[in-house]
């Protein structure tokens, strides 16, 4: 039982590149998600998803896309990065929310530089 | 909105020391408020979640409270160990801006020398 993955670990780009960072998660959970964090700022959610084929915007959605083809696979898209999205990556999977919170579970992050 | 402030931002203390870190918030809607721990190059290890019903949790060294009133809730780590270094979360789970989410602070960054 791995949990949630993150690949890649690492990854440098230069503007205007793009990438997918892959989230996979052997749980069984219907949610997942997609975090970024900043020096000195908490976590801030980029996009989720209640199930697979579905998703969502969250906070900070702009500049990036996401796919849920498969239950256990959330895909983070980046069509032309720009310096501004050089940060750590954080996916996140859960039970669905059914009344009460279900604890998220989280991946060991993906650090992103753009040049 | 919900502003999540985590106070002090780095903190540094000698082995055995019992020590408090606090998590203020603005909104007092919330459905619970959930500690977490990070080390350097991990992802996030859920330590503590309080309901919102609840005044506080507890686990080993670890104790949790929460005052929804005062918008305030604090970390209690008693008898520090140099493995209690890492930055410690807190965030807040409610309904905001069309749907629940997590709302985290900024954190704090705890060392323990020996």
């Amino acid at each position: 039982n791995a949990g949630v993955t993150q690949t890649p670990k690492f990854r440098v780009l230069k503007t205007g590149q793009s990438m997918t960072l892959l989230c996979a998660q052997d749980m069984n959970h219907e949610y997942m998600y997609w975090y970024r964090q900043d020096p000195g700022m908490g976590l801030r959610l980029i996009h989720y998803s209640v199930g697979e084929g579905t998703t969502a915007k969250g906070e900070v959605p702009d500049g990036y896309n996401v796919s849920r083809l498969k239950k256990q696979n959330f895909l983070l898209g980046l069509e032309s990065a720009a310096p501004s999205q050089t940060s750590v990556y954080f996916c996140a999977s859960s039970l669905a929310f059914a009344g009460g919170y279900n604890e998220q579970f989280f991946g060991p992050g993906t650090r992103l530089t753009v040049l | 909105k919900q502003e999540v402030t985590q106070i002090p931002a780095a903190l540094s203390v000698p082995e055995g020391e019992n020590l408090v870190l606090n998590c203020s918030f603005t909104d007092s809607a919330i459905y619970n408020l959930q500690w977490f721990r990070q080390d350097p190059g991990k992802g996030l290890t859920s330590l503590l979640l309080i309901q919102s019903s609840q005044r506080e949790q507890t686990s080993g060294r670890l104790n949790a409270s929460l005052d929804k009133s005062s918008g305030r809730s604090t970390l209690y780590i008693a008898a520090s160990q140099p493995g209690d270094s890492a930055t410690y979360l807190c965030a807040l789970f409610m309904f905001s801006g069309g749907y629940n989410k997590l709302i985290f602070g900024a954190g704090t960054r705890l060392a323990v020398h020996p």
